[in-house]
Order: structure tokens, then sequence, then C-alpha cells
């Protein structure tokens, strides 16, 4: 099955800076890739997500690229603001009718005032 | 509020009792998944439905774990004889499962059971 790691564990950037999260997964026919942001004691939001026939998108301040060759997704934050603090998840879903998600372990952001 | 909703959000059981959860998913989503989300890791899948047909089961879903969803609406997830290591945030989210390719999953607010 499906397997997704993620790095950093944790993150911590001054306001202003960017921050960059990567994950890498296993299986080459995953053709689906969302990130979820989760703040504490609330639920997992989706914040973007990416097609893997699609190479990069943005959305504002957010943008994911892929690398099919290389089986790795990056988020990409600018303008980190103190609200963009929390635990962001990346997710693969395997190809062939599945729609279950395989998430990562989670990085914990902090953007500091 | 017409996100997907749990009940109840805190459960506190003894090891060997039995609990049981309920989903609501968002008004005419046809999918429903299950996932279990346990203190600095990710949500794991457990189980999804399409409509009332529960289509996948993962191997983390022990013989004492139940979920259905009878009408093609809400759902329940029931565990049986439960240890302690099944403390954890029993997450519920939902999909459109239109035909196409992107199909956003919707997160509750999760259920979270613990097990003395």
């Amino acid at each position: 099955g499906e397997n997704v790691e993620q790095h950093p564990s944790t993150l911590s950037v001054q306001e202003g800076d960017s921050a960059v999260i990567k994950c890498t997964y296993s299986d080459s026919a995953s053709n689906y890739f969302p990130w979820y942001k989760q703040e504490l004691g609330k639920r997992p939001q989706l914040i973007i997500d990416i097609r893997s026939n699609v190479g990069e998108k943005k959305d504002q301040r957010i943008a994911v690229t892929l690398n099919k060759t290389a089986k790795h997704f990056s988020l990409h934050i600018t303008e980190t603001q103190p609200e963009d603090s929390a635990v962001y998840f990346c997710a693969g879903r395997s190809g062939a009718g599945s729609y279950q998600l395989t998430f990562g372990k989670g990085t914990k952001l902090s953007v500091i005032p | 509020d017409t996100g997907v909703s749990q009940n109840p959000r805190h459960k506190i059981t003894k090891r060997g009792q039995n609990v049981t959860f309920r989903c609501d998913p968002i008004s005419e989503h046809n999918r429903l998944y299950w996932y279990r989300q346990t203190l600095g890791q990710g949500p794991e899948f457990l189980t999804y439905f399409q409509n009332e047909a529960q289509l996948e089961k993962s191997r983390l879903l022990s013989d004492r774990f139940s979920a259905e969803r009878p009408k093609g609406s809400f759902s329940t997830l029931e565990i049986q004889r439960t240890e302690q290591g099944d403390s954890a945030m029993y997450l519920c989210a939902s999909s459109q499962g239109q035909r196409g390719f992107i199909d956003t999953q919707y997160f509750g607010p999760g259920t979270r059971l613990t097990v003395l």
C-alpha cells in the first residue's frame, strides 16, 4: 500500500518568512495529493490539493509542487502570519479506484511574531 | 452548520465496554470515511462507504470494530470490548462522490475516545 513520509516534524519561522514542508510517497500510481491544516483541537481542513497531471498549483500565499518522477511533493507558504501556526498534513491517494487517503505524520509549524 | 457532524464529541469508557459513535455527513455526500488519529500522528484510514455499501476496510479494523451506514446517510462506528489501545480521536469525513477526479474529503470534529 501507499506510504507517505513528511519532513520536517517541526518548523519554526519568523513572521513574514517562507515555510516549506516536503513529502514523499511510495505508490507510483497515486494520483491525488491534498494538504490539510489542523489547529489545536479542531478538525483537519483542506488548504490546497494537486492532481498527478499537474506540476504546480497556487492559491494566494500557498503553493504546492509535485515531482512525479521523484515521487515527492511540497507545500510552500509565503509571507507567513501567526495564524498560519498549526499542524500541516500531506496525504496521497492511490489510484486503482481507491479513495482512502494515506497521511504523513504532520509538521507542526510555528510562526514567531 | 452544514458541515460533517459527529457525536458524542468525547467518550470515556472502561476497558471491556462497548462504545458507538455517530457521524452525519454533509447532505447529499455519497462517500463517508472513518479515520483514527492518535497524538502526534496523521489520520489513519479505517473504512469507507459508497452510499450504504462498505467498499474498503483497513487491516487496522479488527473484528472488534464494525461500521454501518444503513440508509446511505449517517454512519455508526462500534467498538466492542474496548482496549486501552483504542484510545484515540475517531474522525469521520465525507465527499461528494460524483464522477470525476477530485473528490475532496471534508472532516468532522471527531470523537475523542478515552479507555480507562
